[in-house]
């Protein structure tokens, strides 16, 4: 079964720096998909950046981007000039890429973002 | 183009009373996905359907749970004689059909919270 991990349970940023997010997912397929999905104190899920296996380039969303090291099995998120607005719960997601899918998460990641 | 639509947003019942919770995929979407969050931790599958149809149910408990999607009106999860242990957050999730390339995303919508007194 896949597993998804996000070993950082809290982390903080100043306003205006970088922070990087972690993330290690275990599976045995060679194609799928990753996602980050932010939830802020409302609850909802905003999907944040996604990512297909099969591509080696890394995605990026404006002032997110990942790092993804395949056999590394790795997916990272990095968010530069962050903003107050970034404070959030994070979750890592897997996706094998099949005709449907659900969707496995990794614990959470709280960020604070400090002004 | 409206997003995910879940009602209620907050829904309180006592043990043992029935609680039915909705959603309204996305214009277009015909793939609903029902994904369960207790407090402090992560997002859990629960049930994936289609028009009529329920593909995989694998993540939803045996018993008291149900879910259904009909033809024609919302996505349905239901509970019935609902226990203290069933409080937590009811999220649901929609994606386009395969042939619209866009099936990999799954878009949310703001959930449902339900508290068992």
């Amino acid at each position: 079964a896949q597993t998804v991990t996000q070993s950082q349970p809290e982390m903080s940023v100043q306003e205006a720096e970088t922070v990087t997010l972690s993330c290690t997912y275990d599976t045995s397929e060679s194609d799928y998909y990753l996602f980050w999905y932010k939830q802020p104190p409302s609850r909802q899920m905003i999907l944040v950046i996604r990512q297909e296996a099969y591509k080696q380039q890394n995605a990026t969303e404006n002032r997110f981007s990942v790092n993804f090291q395949k056999a590394a099995k790795s997916f990272s998120l990095k968010i530069s000039d962050s903003q107050l607005g970034d404070a959030a719960m994070y979750f890592c997601a897997y996706r094998r890429s099949t005709s449907y899918g659900k969707l496995t998460f990794g614990q959470g990641t709280i960020l604070t973002v400090h002004p | 183009n409206a997003g995910v639509m879940q009602n209620p947003r907050h829904l309180v019942r006592r043990r043992g009373q029935e609680a039915r919770l909705r959603c309204s995929p996305m214009k277009g979407h015909s793939h609903v996905y029902w994904y369960r969050q207790l407090p402090e931790e992560g997002l859990k599958f629960m049930v994936y359907l289609q028009k009529e149809n329920i593909i995989d149910e694998s993540g939803m408990p045996k018993e008291r749970f149900s879910a259904e999607f009909p033809k024609e009106g919302p996505s349905i999860l239901r509970i019935q004689q609902v226990v203290r242990g069933d409080s937590a957050a009811y999220f649901c999730a929609s994606s386009l059909p395969r042939t619209s390339g866009g099936q990999e995303t799954q878009y949310f919508g703001p959930g449902t919270r339900l508290l068992v007194l």
